[in-house]
């Protein structure tokens, strides 16, 4: 079945560091690829996504590129703040699976002043 | 109006009660969804309607039931629920139930089942 894989949290980072949140997929046909945050005590909140191979999306200075030769949509950020501190998950969506968003198992991101 | 409001925000109840979620989107979305989420785990969905038809339930025990009564509004009955179902309990909505589609969630019903 289908399935997303992150890198292991938590991570944390001093303010203005380079943030990569690695993410690989699992799937036939071609999902559509999501990074949805979640903010301490709030439900999650798309942070970008791209719908086809090699598509960038970005948001908010966070990036992340669909490469579909490696099964990847890591993201990154090139400066991050205090205010980033958030859990990020991966998700993938694809049309035959209906309205199904496959998650990752989420990083936690902390990032210190 | 971009918001998915829940109510209540925190509910605690006991394994004989009955109770309701909450959940309102004025977006004119035809998709709404219920997610269960475990502490420092991803959600998991269990319903979704699509145009007011329950077109996904993901094996959810019975003692949770889902009722869309209109285009905006989503409840979740529990009844009989057990401790392991305490969870942050998620509403999303979508546009339309389509690949590309971004969720709006709210921002949740905690859930105590004493």
């Amino acid at each position: 079945g289908d399935s997303v894989t992150q890198m292991e949290g938590p991570v944390t980072l001093s303010e203005e560091a380079f943030l990569t949140i690695n993410c690989t997929y699992t799937a036939t046909g071609y999902p559509s690829l999501f990074w949805y945050v979640q903010y301490p005590g709030e439900g999650l909140q798309l942070l970008l996504k791209a719908t086809k191979a090699d598509d960038k999306g970005s948001n908010k200075g966070f990036e992340a590129t669909y490469r579909k030769e490696t099964t990847s949509f890591h993201l990154e950020k090139g400066s991050v703040q205090v205010s980033d501190s958030a859990v990020y998950f991966c998700a993938l969506r694809k049309e035959t699976s209906g309205s199904r968003l496959t998650f990752g198992e989420g990083t936690q991101l902390t990032v210190n002043p | 109006d971009t918001e998915v409001t829940q109510t209540p925000k925190h509910l605690v109840m006991g394994m004989t009660n009955k109770k309701s979620l909450k959940c309102e989107q004025h977006m004119g979305h035809r998709a709404m969804y219920w997610y269960k989420q475990k502490a420092k785990k991803p959600p998991e969905l269990m319903f979704v309607y699509s145009y007011e038809k329950l077109s996904i339930n993901e094996s959810v025990p019975s003692r949770f039931s889902p009722e869309c009564p209109n285009s905006s509004l989503l409840n979740l009955h529990l009844h009989a629920l057990q401790p392991e179902d305490s969870a942050l309990y998620l509403c999303a909505s979508s546009r339309m139930p389509l690949r590309d589609e971004k969720l709006f969630f709210g921002s949740g019903t905690q859930l105590s089942v004493l």
